[in-house]
């Protein structure tokens, strides 16, 4: 069964300096992996995906993250964070089941961003 | 974004009472899903249908029903809701093939008193 591993369920950092939020990936094939971003109260946000082609993805708001097969990574980065980044972050990984596909949670990084 | 729509946003109810949630989408999507959010568990999926009545079971399915009786509406039903069921609820649509993007609503805060 594939599976994500969030590192860091906490992550804090100053406005300004880079944001590194950590996912391992668990799969058995060459997966597809997605980071989703939810605000709060608000549903959730695609950040970008990775579906085999480029292994650098860039996202939207800045954000871009690159697979590493040999290290079963697909870590979230930002150059210079912004308050308004201050957000939850999943790392997704979908598996393949009986014919459909379900998409595997991580359980979240909790972004702060400081003034 | 997706024209995923969720009702109701919030309500609370008692324990032992059927509740009902609806998911309307307008993007003809063919896979819905139900997912809930508990602090430190992330998402987990409680059912999926990948068709007009054809669902299957989540990670999570006990003490929950769904039907899709059309492919814009997808419901989810506690029949006798518990404390444990209080989460915040979130449908998501997508047509299902590897690497497609999923779509998610705006979220069901459900409270079993």
């Amino acid at each position: 069964a594939q599976s994500v591993t969030q590192l860091d369920s906490h992550v804090s950092v100053s406005e300004g300096t880079p944001v590194l939020l950590r996912c391992n990936y668990s799969s058995s094939y060459s997966p597809s992996l997605f980071w989703y971003v939810q605000h709060p109260n608000k549903g959730l946000q695609l950040l970008l995906k990775y579906t085999s082609a480029a292994t650098l993805v860039k996202g939207i708001n800045g954000f871009e993250a690159e697979f590493k097969k040999s290290e079963t990574s697909f870590h979230l980065t930002k150059p210079s964070a912004h308050m308004s980044d201050a957000a939850e972050y999943f790392c997704v990984v979908i598996e393949p089941t009986s014919g459909t596909y379900k998409y595997i949670f991580g359980t979240g990084t909790r972004l702060k961003v400081l003034a | 974004d997706a024209g995923i729509t969720q009702s109701p946003r919030h309500k609370v109810t008692e324990t032992g009472t059927p509740v009902t949630l609806r998911c309307h989408q307008t993007e003809n999507h063919r896979y819905m899903y139900w997912y809930r959010q508990d602090p430190g568990h992330g998402l987990r999926l409680i059912h999926y249908s990948y068709g007009v009545k054809d669902t299957d079971k989540g990670e999570v399915s006990d003490g929950y029903s769904v039907s899709r009786s059309k492919t814009e509406d997808f419901l989810l039903t506690l029949e006798s809701a518990t404390s444990s069921q209080t989460s915040v609820y979130f449908c998501a649509t997508g047509q299902g093939s590897s690497g497609n993007t999923i779509y998610f609503g705006e979220g069901s805060w459900l409270t079993v008193v």
